[in-house]
């Protein structure tokens, strides 16, 4: 099946530095990635859609210069942190999306659990 | 914007008890429907899709769910839960028009199943 795996799986950092998280479809090339964040008890909140090629859309509310997208390949996307902040400790979610299967099926990565202190 | 509803925040059964949890979403158009299984440590993994044809829709694992168009709801079923079913539930939502591959999710349904 459609592996999709999340580097590193967990991280902590002091406030005011970068972080960079690394999404890669193991065994398949996709041209779109997602990013998601995960609030403890709460749902997956979308927010950017990586393209591989061009610039990342973000969703409203999310800010680009604080989270940067790059899709380099057809196999990773990489989002960093920039200047973290203890409020952007969270579970950060990617998924790969399989263009060949019948609706474009996004299989997800194991998460990136980032703590900022 | 569309929203995506899970009722049930919380759920305890006993092993051989029936399942349904509820989903709701608000939007008008036409949607794709999906509920995804996240076991304790591990990744979230599709469990069933419908896009059309027969409301009714088999996944894996002996979890079922159906549209009702009237209602705006998919609610996910098993008749007999098991031990291993232990793990957060989450319906989503991707609307056809406009919506590219986004997926919408709801807030998730953690369930216990209880020996």
């Amino acid at each position: 099946g459609a592996v999709v795996s999340q580097h590193p799986s967990r991280v902590i950092c002091k406030s005011g530095t970068s972080v960079k998280i690394e999404c890669r479809s193991l065994d398949f090339q996709a041209t779109t990635m997602f990013w998601y964040r995960q609030f403890p008890k709460q749902s997956l909140m979308l927010m950017a859609t990586s393209n591989e090629g061009s610039k990342a859309t973000y969703e409203q509310g999310v800010e680009k210069d604080k989270f940067l997208i790059n899709h380099a390949s057809l196999t990773l996307s990489t989002l960093t942190v920039t200047s973290a902040h203890p409020e952007d400790s969270s579970f950060y979610i990617c998924s790969a999306v399989l263009a060949a299967s019948s609706y474009n099926e996004q299989f997800f990565g194991p998460g990136t659990r980032l703590t900022v202190l | 914007a569309q929203s995506v509803s899970q009722h049930n925040h919380h759920v305890i059964l006993s092993e051989a008890a029936s399942l349904e949890l509820g989903c709701n979403y608000s939007y008008g158009g036409t949607v794709n429907l999906f509920w995804y299984v996240q076991y304790p440590g591990q990744h979230l993994q599709l469990l069933l899709k419908y896009f059309s044809g027969d409301p009714l829709v088999k996944g894996i694992k002996g979890f079922e769910a159906e549209f009702i168009k009237s209602k705006f709801s998919f609610n996910l079923r098993k008749p007999s839960v098991q031990w291993s079913d232990t793990a957060e539930y989450f319906c989503a939502v991707n609307p056809l028009t406009g919506g590219g591959n986004k997926l919408t999710f709801g807030t998730g349904t953690q369930l216990k199943v209880e020996l």
